[in-house]
């Protein structure tokens, strides 16, 4: 009965660097989401995974950004090149995706800081 | 596409007083609606939602909200808040149509409430 999780919780990095953000989703739960947290731009929607796939992408901010999941379950956005304006908390949260719509929920993000 | 409004930045509320917490919204489609809370350095939790039916929800901590179509509004209230209120509140909507379920964000109210 765990919560959705994410790791680390906290990343510091160097522009340029590539940094891999990991998300476990509730058991069951097929629907993912990646959220974005920023100071100027607020919550925004990064991608959706349906299962494995990803049948909207339209949310990702630059070609440096890419997510993948495997086996239905533990998501990875992966940035490459970080530049400063990626620094934000990047928070990932899971749905069961059958039936009436089904509550979000959110696991507590990893804020990411590129120096 | 949607948007959402969320009309103060920062609400000062003494403690034991009533808040309403304005949220506005645009679509050209249904959608649902919902307030999530984020309590200092934690993750984002759901208040209350508005699928369908009765337009007066209840959520917990004793919050309400009023979905009012014609307004296109979904304000939030309390009638008594307390210290341990103090948070981020978030209003969001989601596509009722098909299954993917992504939020669309306001910008968030800083709700401070004072002893």
């Amino acid at each position: 009965g765990a919560g959705v999780s994410q790791s680390p919780s906290n990343k510091v990095t160097e522009k340029g660097k590539d940094v891999e953000l990991r998300c476990d989703p509730i058991s069951g739960h097929t629907a993912l989401y990646w959220y974005r947290q920023s100071l100027g731009q607020g919550l925004e929607f990064l991608i959706y995974f349906q299962g494995n796939s990803a049948p909207d992408k339209s949310g990702l901010p630059s070609d440096r950004f890419s997510a993948e999941r495997t086996g239905g379950s533990v998501s990875t956005l992966t940035i490459q090149r970080t530049q400063q304006e990626d620094s934000a908390v990047y928070l990932c949260a899971s749905r069961q995706d059958w039936g009436s719509y089904n509550e979000q929920f959110f696991g507590p993000g990893t804020r990411l800081t590129v120096l | 596409a949607q948007s959402v409004t969320q009309l103060d930045s920062q609400v000062p509320v003494f403690e034991e007083a009533p808040v309403e917490l304005r949220c506005n919204y645009s679509s050209s489609v249904s959608v649902y609606l919902f307030w999530y809370v984020q309590y200092p350095n934690q993750g984002l939790q759901l208040l209350l939602k508005y699928l369908s039916g009765s337009t007066l929800v209840k959520g917990i901590n004793g919050f309400e909200a009023e979905f009012n179509k014609s307004q296109t509004s979904f304000h939030l209230r309390k009638p008594s808040v307390h210290i341990s209120d103090t948070a981020e509140y978030f209003c969001a909507v989601s596509d009722q149509r098909g299954s993917q379920g992504n939020l669309i964000f306001g910008k968030g109210t800083k709700l401070s409430v004072k002893p």
